[in-house]
């Protein structure tokens, strides 16, 4: 079975300051997807980025920026000069590219609340 | 409009009661998929559904019911509602293409059970 885990249950910073949210996943699938999501104080989930197992390369979007280590089963997000509207709990999930609809369902972290204070 | 669409948006039901949330997408999208929202556990699946008339149990199911008769609806039935299921639901659904792997969420409905 599948397994996230986001160790930080909350955060909390100071507006400018860098952060950085981890998530340790667990899979014997050597092809999969790790997800991150954005939850605002709307309630809503916002999906911020999608990587596939097999493609290494970090990536950057603003001030965003993701780390992905194989080796340590890591995804980690870090988001560069926070400001208050990065306000939000944060999940962290995997899926498997498989044919049986279960394994294809998202498996979350339990989620990581970033208060970001101005 | 286009989109996942979860209704009601809140819902307040007393133990014992049969309460239906539904969910309803314009894609046809194949897969679609229940969860709940507890603190300290994230979302967790309830049920799933590969296509009309195919659904099956996740890692949450017992006291919920879902049907598909139709691909854009996605019903879920709590035929007794208790106060542990005092949760935030989430509905999603999922293109059935291998390599594009997009999920889509509905808003979420706040569930309180008295």
């Amino acid at each position: 079975a599948q397994k996230v885990t986001q160790a930080q249950t909350e955060i909390s910073v100071v507006e400018k300051e860098d952060v950085t949210l981890d998530c340790v996943y667990e899979t014997r699938d050597t092809t999969y997807y790790l997800f991150w999501y954005k939850q605002p104080p709307s309630g809503e989930l916002v999906f911020l980025i999608r990587r596939n197992s097999f493609d290494e390369q970090n990536e950057i979007s603003g001030r965003y920026s993701w780390n992905f280590q194989k080796s340590t089963s890591s995804f980690n997000f870090t988001i560069t000069a926070s400001q208050v509207v990065d306000s939000a709990v944060y999940f962290c999930a995997l899926s498997l590219p498989a044919m049986d609809t279960g394994r294809r369902a998202l498996t979350f972290g339990s989620g990581t609340r970033l208060q970001v204070q101005p | 409009d286009a989109g996942i669409t979860q209704s009601p948006r809140y819902k307040i039901t007393e133990t014992g009661r049969q309460v239906t949330l539904m969910c309803h997408q314009t894609w046809s999208h194949s897969y679609m998929f229940w969860y709940r929202q507890d603190l300290g556990h994230g979302l967790r699946l309830i049920y799933y559904s590969a296509a009309a008339d195919i659904t099956d149990k996740g890692e949450v199911p017992d006291g919920y019911v879902v049907s598909r008769s139709k691909t854009e609806n996605f019903p879920l039935t709590l035929e007794s509602a208790t106060r542990s299921q005092t949760s935030v639901y989430f509905c999603a659904s999922s293109e059935s293409l291998m390599w594009n792997y997009g999920y889509t969420f509905g808003s979420g409905t706040r569930l309180t059970v008295v």
